[in-house]
C-alpha cells in the first residue's frame, strides 16, 4: 500500500542523546514535512523540503536538523535530545501543487526522559 | 504569517448537524485545508477550498469566505465515528508553502 512509513513507532530516550527519525514514501512526492503535535499547540512545523536536495526552517526548528538525498526519504535528526522535544513527530508528503494536500505517517510517539 | 482560531471543544448529538468554524488572519492566502484526526492517529484529509463558496463531500461540506477570512466544516448526519479533532489549515503564497494549522477543534458526539 502507497505511503509515508516513519520508524519507530515510539521511543523513549535519555537525555543528551543523539536520535535520528526516519520518514519513508513511496508516491514521488516532491515535498516532505516534519511537524510535531503538542496537547494544546496543535501541529508545528520543524522543517521541510520541497524537493530533493533542498530544505528549509519551519516554525520550531531549533535542536532538529533534516537532509533530503533523495526523493523517497526525509530523516529527522535531533542531535542532543531535551525533555522538550518529548513529542508526537509527525512526517508528511505532497505532491507539490498549490492544492496538494498533505499525507501524513503514523507519526513517531518520543519521549525524552 | 498567519493566526488560525478555532474552537477547542465541541459536543453534538448522534444524527445532527455540526458547524466547526475556522478564522485566519494572514498576509496572503492559497487555500485553506480542512483534516479530520482520530485519537492517536495521524491527520486525514476532508477537504480543500481556495474559491468562496460551498464545497460538498458526502456528509461532509465545506465553506469559505476570502473577504471574511473564515471556513467552516459542516458534519451532517452525525455518527459516533465522527468524534474526532479538526483541523483547519492555510496555506501562504507562493505555490506549495507548507501548511500553517490551527489547534483543532475536538468533537465529541454523544447518543
Amino acid at each position: 500500500i502507497a505511503g509515508i512509513t516513519q520508524a519507530p513507532t515510539s521511543q523513549i530516550l535519555a537525555a543528551g542523546r543523539r536520535m535520528t527519525l526516519r520518514c519513508t514514501q513511496d508516491m514521488r512526492h516532491n515535498a516532505m514535512y516534519w511537524y510535531r503535535q503538542d496537547l494544546g499547540l496543535g501541529l508545528r512545523l520543524i522543517h521541510y523540503s520541497n524537493t530533493a536536495g533542498t530544505t528549509g526552517k519551519g516554525e520550531v526548528p531549533d535542536g532538529y536538523s533534516v537532509s533530503r538525498a533523495n526523493t523517497d526519504d526525509f530523516p529527522l535528526t535531533l542531535a542532543s535530545a531535551v525533555p522538550s522535544q518529548t513529542s508526537v513527530y509527525f512526517c508528511a508528503s505532497s505532491a507539490g501543487t498549490e492544492s496538494s494536500p498533505l499525507h501524513f505517517g503514523n507519526g513517531t510517539r518520543l519521549t525524552v526522559t | 504569517g498567519q493566526n488560525i482560531d478555532q474552537p477547542t471543544e465541541m459536543t453534538a448529538t448522534e444524527g445532527a448537524i455540526v458547524q466547526i468554524n475556522c478564522t485566519y488572519q494572514t498576509s496572503g492566502f492559497n487555500g485553506l485545508f480542512w483534516y479530520q484526526q482520530h485519537a492517536g492517529e495521524a491527520p486525514t484529509f476532508l477537504s480543500y477550498n481556495v474559491l468562496d463558496g460551498l464545497e460538498e463531500k458526502g456528509r461532509f461540506s465545506s465553506f469559505l469566505s476570502r473577504s471574511k477570512g473564515y471556513s467552516y466544516l459542516l458534519l451532517k448526519e452525525l455518527q459516533m465515528k465522527d468524534s474526532a479533532s479538526y483541523l483547519c489549515a492555510v496555506r501562504d503564497p507562493p505555490g506549495n508553502t507548507p501548511l500553517v494549522f490551527g489547534k483543532g477543534t475536538r468533537l465529541s458526539v454523544i447518543a
